[in-house]
């Protein structure tokens, strides 16, 4: 059973244009979530992590914020660029230790168009 | 100069064929994971790590195996591949603990035919 769900499955939007990526949860204990991005044909790149029972983060254009509570994420991209065009992925860890596992989303495919 | 490796990029087989995927890390990470991408599915994690001959199943470890001799370096082994097992692969490496970030290799595809 799938235990991260992201939405929208895939988002196009124009250059300049903000958009909201949507990350829901069912991973018990969760003790923190990340955000990857994925080019295509390439690995993942950590964007951001958020910690907290509420937490927010902020990495130039991207910022996100966590709500363990409702077990929901939100990544937010200002006046997005064709380069970022690629794939979200949410990844969810259950705890932060060695014995922790990594619960990772199917991702969110955002294409960014001129 | 923090960078995951991996080779080959692309491998065609046959099916029935053997498979060896190697990856490579420069930063001393003593935790490694190998991980499969299949369309429309998160990452499924293989096998992980732990440092030098400590190696622990992952979610899907059936059909593969892993080798892991030194730390910089882990190999991912297909005995015999299946059709099923075309797919892209990861490799990632982080300290231990999941706490730390994982660093990625740019995958390694695979097509069994």
């Amino acid at each position: 059973k799938t235990q991260v769900e992201q939405s929208p499955q895939s988002l196009v939007v124009r250059q300049g244009e903000n958009c909201v990526l949507q990350c829901n949860y069912s991973v018990t204990p969760d003790n923190h979530l990340r955000w990857f991005k994925q080019d295509t044909g390439k690995g993942l790149v950590s964007l951001t992590v958020l910690v907290d029972q509420k937490d927010k983060t902020s990495n130039g254009r991207y910022s996100a914020t966590l709500d363990k509570d409702a077990k929901h994420s939100t990544l937010h991209i200002t006046a997005t660029l064709l380069d970022d065009t690629a794939t979200y992925i949410c990844v969810v860890a259950d705890r932060g230790s060695a014995l922790g596992r990594l619960h990772f989303g199917a991702g969110t495919q955002l294409i960014v168009i001129p | 100069d923090m960078k995951v490796t991996q080779m080959p990029r692309y491998l065609i087989k046959r099916m029935g064929e053997n498979v060896l995927l190697e990856c490579g890390q420069d930063m001393s990470h003593e935790t490694m994971y190998w991980y499969r991408q299949d369309p429309g599915l998160g990452l499924q994690l293989i096998y992980i790590s732990y440092d030098v001959d400590s190696n622990s199943e992952g979610d899907i470890p059936k059909g593969y195996r892993v080798s892991r001799k030194k730390r910089e370096h882990f190999s991912l082994i297909l005995d015999s591949a299946k059709t099923n097992q075309t797919s892209v692969y990861f490799c990632a490496s982080s300290l231990r603990g999941t706490g730390n970030t994982l660093y990625f290799g740019e995958g390694s595809r695979l097509i069994v035919v």
